[in-house]
């Protein structure tokens, strides 16, 4: 179990470019979510993936964000024309299951910064 | 849709002194609950978590949560703090038989004095 991975671990961007998020969940994880989490609140929910499918999205998800997970394994997040709104913390989490309750294994994050 | 309330965002207290961290949930149907922690500069981990059964559990390091289905709630405590436990915890709601997406709450801020 080396953990769930998270590249790059800081970015730095000027407003309206696009940016490529990566994580590497753990190896036999078939569920995988994005997190955004701003400074003082908790991680707010984006996106989830059961393999490559993606079964949910949250409404508040701009149609700049997009995610993709082929092949079930690794995923990407990228923001188009980037905001300085978008500024936070990215967390990807992965976990197993086949039924509800499965805890969730955080990676470190990655820290966007738009200016 | 399930939702999280932390009422307390900070909570400072002595080493050696109890603390409870509140979190109260909502939901039209049953859940599953967990806490997470944070230490400054780390992820999140998992510190405990309810899924049935007992409805209170325990975590290694001397926590423990009470999972109560009539006030929506899921506290978490510990008997005696140390400075280690200085950390940001997060409370987190999952539907049962729903999606399995997870909510947070806003987090709580534990500062343990010396």
């Amino acid at each position: 179990d080396t953990g769930v991975s998270q590249n790059p671990r800081h970015k730095i961007t000027k407003r309206g470019q696009n940016v490529t998020f990566r994580c590497d969940p753990i190896s036999e994880h078939n569920r995988l979510y994005w997190y955004r989490q701003t400074l003082g609140q908790g991680p707010e929910f984006l996106t989830y993936f059961q393999n490559e499918a993606q079964l949910e999205k949250s409404r508040l998800l701009s149609d700049r964000f997009s995610a993709e997970r082929p092949k079930g394994s690794f995923s990407t997040l990228e923001i188009q024309r980037t905001e300085q709104g978008d500024s936070a913390m990215y967390l990807c989490a992965s976990s197993w299951g086949t039924g509800g309750g499965s805890p969730l294994h955080f990676g470190n994050g990655t820290r966007l910064t738009v200016t | 849709a399930q939702s999280v309330t932390q009422l307390d965002s900070q909570v400072p207290v002595f080493e050696e002194a109890p603390v409870e961290l509140r979190c109260n949930y909502s939901s039209s149907v049953s859940v599953y609950l967990f806490w997470y922690v944070q230490y400054p500069n780390q992820g999140l981990q998992l510190l405990l978590k309810y899924l049935s059964g007992s409805t209170l559990v325990e975590s290694i390091n001397g926590f423990e949560a009470e999972f109560n289905k009539s006030q929506t709630s899921f506290h978490l405590r510990k008997p005696s703090v140390h400075i280690s436990d200085t950390a940001e915890y997060f409370c987190a709601v999952s539907e049962m038989g729903g999606t399995y997406k997870y909510i947070f709450g806003t987090g709580t801020r534990l500062k343990v004095l010396a």
